[in-house]
């Protein structure tokens, strides 16, 4: 069964700073992937997907994604992070073996210092 | 489209009660899943329909069963509840998109708390 990793489990940011969530798949196959972000109070909502072509993916809010086949990872960047962003963050894979089964991982919670 | 809702939104519950949360949706959508989410394990699926009159077992199904009542509709009850599950639990539907990927969208979730 696939397993996904996000290492940093809490990330503190002033505004302006940039970001980099990592986020790393065990899975040898065919992959789709996804960053969801879940505000404060609030349901998940997708951000960005992967699923082929070009690996730099970018999503909304001016987020962007990396995929490194050969790093099994899937890492979540933003050049200029705001107040807003206070979020806890998913990185999701689904194998396409799996039929349209995600595997999140454990996430990531984000604060932004104004 | 209200997407997907749950109900209730809150509830408390005593070991040993059972009660059941309700989700539906408005998208037209084939498969609906029920998810629990605890801190810093991420989402993890309980139950999942793949289509209406099926069910399967995910990744946590025990102490949980599951009713796909319509192709809108997907409750899970608890029949026992136990101090470990305690968590919120969030309803999914998904959609297929071009080239086999399918996409989740997500309810507000239900946040239940078992004393």
């Amino acid at each position: 069964a696939q397993s996904v990793s996000q290492h940093n489990h809490h990330v503190i940011l002033s505004e302006a700073a940039s970001l980099e969530l990592g986020c790393n798949y065990s899975y040898g196959g065919t992959v789709n992937l996804f960053w969801y972000v879940q505000y404060p109070g609030q349901h998940l909502q997708l951000l960005l997907k992967y699923f082929s072509g070009d690996p730099l993916v970018k999503g909304i809010k001016g987020f962007e994604a990396e995929f490194i086949k050969s790093k099994f990872s899937f890492n979540l960047r933003k050049p200029s992070v705001q107040w807003s962003d206070t979020a806890e963050y998913f990185c999701a894979v689904n194998a396409h073996n799996a039929g349209n089964m995600l595997t999140f991982g454990g996430g990531t919670r984000l604060m932004v210092k104004p | 489209n209200a997407g997907v809702t749950q109900t209730p939104k809150f509830q408390v519950l005593k070991t040993g009660q059972s009660m059941t949360l309700q989700c539906a949706q408005d998208m037209n959508h084939n498969s609906m899943y029920w998810y629990r989410q605890d801190p810093g394990m991420g989402l993890r699926l309980i139950y999942y329909s793949a289509s209406e009159g099926t069910t399967d077992k995910g990744e946590v199904p025990n102490g949980y069963n599951v009713s796909r009542l319509n192709k809108r509709e997907f409750s899970l009850r608890l029949e026992s509840a136990a101090p470990s599950q305690t968590s919120v639990y969030f309803c999914a539907s998904s959609a297929p998109l071009a080239g086999g990927l399918y996409e989740q969208y997500f309810g507000p979730g239900t946040r239940l708390t078992v004393t």
